[in-house]
């Protein structure tokens, strides 16, 4: 099992500011197959990433992914009143369990 | 548009079973395979299963191996979860998760909320 773990626990920008999360796997993701989610309260999760640098359909250029076997990192380059949310990056190559990081939390400071 | 909506969430003693559905519409059902994701409350995603588009492969974690059942029904659109000797520990929403390949989980429903307590 691939074990992701997430840092910072807690983020805490203002509006306009750069955010950077990162996410290390245990070993290496098969052939990059790494995701990242933005969950809001009493949502469900949403895919940004998949690929570990691919943006899903309709997610803004300001978020970015890059990263490849046992590190990745989610950028987000101004930080919109929106985007304020807890982050959770994936595994989901190879084969199972496909693990979730513990999650990042983007909190206005 | 594709929508996932669960339903069968409910109060549930220690011990007893529950069966969720996932209704699936607006994408051909019986080219995806699907997943179960579930959120404990204040906590993180937890993937659970995997079945396949022809239900010829499916998985799960160790934490539901033998006690939960994922199954298909492609002619109804629909996924199920078959929930048996809950635990307090199952309280959860639990999520189905469209399974897009490299694409990943593309699409979830909106959660359902099953609490495991006497």
């Amino acid at each position: 099992e691939i074990v992701l773990t997430q840092s910072p626990g807690t983020l805490s920008l203002s509006p306009g500011e750069r955010a950077t999360l990162s996410c290390r796997a245990s070993q290496s993701v098969s052939s990059n197959y790494l995701a990242w989610f933005q969950q809001k309260p009493g949502q469900a999760p949403r895919l940004l990433i998949y690929g570990a640098s691919i943006r899903a359909t309709g997610i803004p250029d300001r978020f970015s992914g890059s990263g490849s076997g046992t590190d990745f990192t989610l950028t987000i380059s101004r930080l919109e009143p929106e985007d304020f949310a807890v982050y959770y990056c994936q595994n989901y190559g190879g084969s199972p369990p496909w693990t979730f990081g513990q999650g990042t939390k983007v909190e206005i400071k | 548009e594709v929508q996932l909506v669960e339903s069968g969430g409910h109060l549930v003693q220690p011990g007893g079973s529950l069966r969720l559905s996932c209704a699936a519409s607006g994408f051909i059902f019986s080219d995806f395979s699907m997943n179960w994701v579930r959120q404990a409350p204040g906590k993180g995603l937890e993937w659970l299963s995997y079945i396949s588009s022809r239900s010829s492969d499916i998985f799960y974690a160790d934490s539901v191996k033998g006690r939960f059942t994922i199954s298909r029904d492609n002619a109804k659109n629909s996924l199920f979860l078959q929930m048996n000797s809950l635990r307090v520990e199952d309280t959860a929403v639990y999520y189905c998760a469209r399974d897009n390949g490299y694409l990943s989980f593309d699409s979830w429903g909106q959660g359902s909320l099953v609490t495991v307590s006497s």
